[in-house]
């Protein structure tokens, strides 16, 4: 079965910048989403179609996917704030299947 | 905007039944895919299947195929999540999500449904 694959956790100092990496088969062929999760809420699209923000997403969370960075898609939040301190999920689909990548705990510190 | 109001937190024991619910807050419900994803404790996200109420068409992610029953009512714009005989295993939160896109993201989540089964 397809799996993606994200690190388990990422730090980062507040006013940094935080990159988050997801890697699949092909991945770089399909479209990557990217969702937000905080403590106790539902998760909350961020990115889609590898690049896209949904209105109200601020400008700082950004996203990449190619083939030509070896099938990885890749979540970068500029000058990241404690408030950006959450799960984050990567999720693409195959075979009519979602995916979801196993989670990275973004830790602002 | 389209809302995804789940129905509330439900407590069974091993082998009972269970069909929680999951309601659209427009006619445009009809129109979209809409999924179901587990997150056990402590867990990731993991996707059980979809559906598109418009026709019923439904497809399971492999792993959730027999485990688990999607259907959906589009005259009362929801969409359901039901199981024949719970597991403790099956403990978990449960979140319907609507698909933007073929292949796409899921834009709008649910507020969650904490299924818990203990003896």
């Amino acid at each position: 079965s397809y799996e993606l694959t994200q690190p388990p956790s990422v730090s980062v100092s507040p006013g940094q910048t935080a990159s988050i990496t997801c890697s699949g088969d092909k991945l770089g062929d399909k479209y990557a989403s990217w969702y937000q999760q905080k403590p106790g809420q539902s998760p909350v699209l961020v990115i889609y179609e590898d690049t896209k923000r949904p209105s109200g997403i601020p400008e700082r969370f950004s996203g990449s996917n190619s083939a030509n960075s070896g099938n990885t898609a890749t979540l970068t939040i500029s000058g990241t704030q404690a408030m950006d301190e959450a799960d984050y999920y990567c999720q693409a689909w195959d075979s009519s299947s979602g995916v979801f990548g196993g989670g990275t705990k973004l830790t602002v510190l | 905007e389209e809302q995804l109001v789940q129905s509330g937190a439900e407590v069974k024991k091993p082998g009972e039944s269970l069909k929680i619910s999951c309601k659209g807050s427009r006619n445009s419900f009809t129109y979209y895919w809409i999924a179901w994803v587990r997150q056990m404790p402590g867990r990731g996200l993991e996707y059980m299947g979809i559906i598109y109420p418009g026709d019923s068409e439904t497809k399971y992610s492999p792993s959730f195929q027999g485990q688990v029953t999607i259907s959906a009512d589009k005259s009362t714009s929801t969409a359901y999540l039901q199981w024949s005989s719970l597991k403790a295993s099956d403990t978990a939160m449960y979140y319907c999500a609507r698909l933007l896109n073929q292949d796409d993201a899921f834009d709008i989540w649910g507020q969650g449904t904490m299924v818990t089964v203990s003896s």
